[in-house]
């Protein structure tokens, strides 16, 4: 069945640092994997995605990979403010219905 | 929060009780979505429709029914409450349902139910 790893569960990083955040599945169908950032209180609101038809996409200081062959793609945030400190949850569809399998989330901290 | 509101935004009950938990949109979006969210799970779907009257079981359906008579309200209903739905729940939304264009899903605010 579907199935996403996501890691670490925690991350903290100094204000500026990259944070890197990974998730593993198994369907070699999966066709769409979106991240999703969760403010405490507040729903999920996505802050990228990337199909299975490229391997790398930029918004500013976020960017995720894809790597079809060994089934990860990976969050990568550049100069880290102390607002990006959320949990972050990775996602992944196979192709039709637009049901998304979360991975467990990362609960990333920006420190002063 | 795109358009989407859940209500209650929060609820106490007792085991045993009917729950109807409520969301709307204003997208007029044809894919709604419940999602339960715990500890160490992440989210995990329970129910989707694809349109009016048309619906369709999640990773975590059973306790749990839905239903759909108008494109802007999607119903999430606990029989019978117990202590293991204890949980937050979140209504997505999205505007077409899969293949090669997938969209993306909007997420409400969530609702919180503690069954006690």
């Amino acid at each position: 069945g579907e199935n996403v790893e996501q890691h670490p569960s925690t991350l903290s990083v100094q204000e500026g640092d990259s944070a890197v955040i990974k998730c593993t599945y198994s369907d070699s169908a999966s066709n769409y994997f979106p991240w999703y950032k969760q403010e405490l209180g507040k729903g999920p609101q996505l802050i990228i995605d990337i199909r299975s038809n490229v391997g790398e996409k930029k918004d500013q200081r976020i960017a995720v990979t894809l790597n079809k062959t060994a089934k990860h793609f990976s969050l990568h945030i550049t100069e880290t403010q102390p607002e990006d400190s959320a949990v972050y949850f990775c996602a992944e569809n196979t192709g039709g219905g637009n049901k998304l399998t979360f991975g467990t989330g990362t609960q990333l901290k920006v420190e002063l | 929060d795109a358009g989407i509101t859940q209500s209650p935004r929060h609820k106490v009950t007792e085991t045993g009780t009917p729950v109807t938990l409520r969301c709307h949109q204003t997208e007029n979006h044809r894919y709604m979505y419940w999602y339960r969210q715990d500890p160490g799970h992440g989210l995990r779907l329970i129910h989707y429709s694809y349109g009016v009257k048309d619906t369709d079981k999640g990773e975590v359906s059973d306790g749990y029914s839905v239903s759909r008579s108008k494109t802007e309200d999607f119903l999430l209903t606990l029989e019978s409450a117990t202590s293991s739905q204890t949980s937050v729940y979140f209504c997505a939304i999205s505007e077409t349902g899969g293949g090669a264009d997938q969209e993306t899903q909007y997420f409400g605010p969530g609702t919180r139910l503690l069954v006690l």
